[in-house]
């Protein structure tokens, strides 16, 4: 069975600061896919990374970078220069070939000013 | 020029009551899925459609029944309403049929409160 952990249910970080979100997952699956997504208060669903499993070169989309261990079956966030904007609630994701997407419980960032 | 369409946002309803919430998605995706996000902010799939076709049926009552009339559509209708129905209900689409390297796309989610 497809799981994903996310051991920090609530995170705090001042503003310009980098901050780092953990998610370690398991899966039986030689082939699948790993996501982060951002629920900011308005509870919208936004895919924030993506990672296929079969690249070893960490996904980067600006200030957003993920350090994928697939040996230890970890994939933490990386923020960089956190913004006020960027508090919400970020859900580590993975899915296999069926397409469905296992979430992880959540961790609840804030951005401190 | 909106992606992934639910009405209505918010639903308030009496226990026992049936109710429909619609998804429509413009992005010409094969895929839709509904999605229930608890008060925990829990986030599970519930069911899965590829071109009109049940594909991902998770262990869920048989009072809900989701319903694809085109690949741009998956309603969800739930019959008898309870209380533990209560929650916030996404729809996403996805170009699906390539082994979930296809992103999913949420739609803004419809918040159900049944009392």
């Amino acid at each position: 069975a497809q799981t994903v952990t996310q051991s920090q249910p609530e995170m705090s970080v001042q503003e310009a600061e980098t901050v780092t979100l953990s998610c370690t997952y398991d899966t039986s699956e030689s082939d699948y896919y790993l996501f982060w997504y951002k629920q900011p208060p308005s509870r919208q669903m936004i895919l924030v990374i993506r990672q296929e499993a079969y690249k070893q070169q960490n996904a980067t989309e600006n200030r957003f970078s993920v350090n994928f261990q697939k040996a230890a079956k970890s994939f933490s966030l990386k923020i960089s220069d956190s913004q006020l904007g960027d508090a919400a609630m970020y859900f580590c994701a993975s899915s296999n070939r069926d397409d469905k997407i296992i979430f992880g419980k959540g961790t609840r960032l804030h951005i401190l000013p | 020029d909106t992606a992934v369409s639910q009405t209505p946002k918010y639903l308030v309803t009496q226990m026992g009551n049936d109710k429909s919430i619609k998804c429509e998605q413009n992005l010409g995706h094969d895929t839709m899925y509904w999605y229930k996000q608890d008060s925990k902010k829990f986030l599970k799939i519930m069911f899965s459609y590829n071109n009109k076709e049940l594909i991902i049926n998770e262990t869920v009552p048989n009072r809900f029944s989701p319903k694809s009339p085109d690949k741009a559509h998956l309603n969800l209708h739930i019959n008898s309403l309870e209380l533990g129905d209560s929650a916030v209900y996404f729809c996403a689409s996805s170009q699906s049929g390539t082994s979930g390297r296809n992103t999913q796309y949420f739609g803004p989610g419809t918040r159900l409160t049944v009392l």
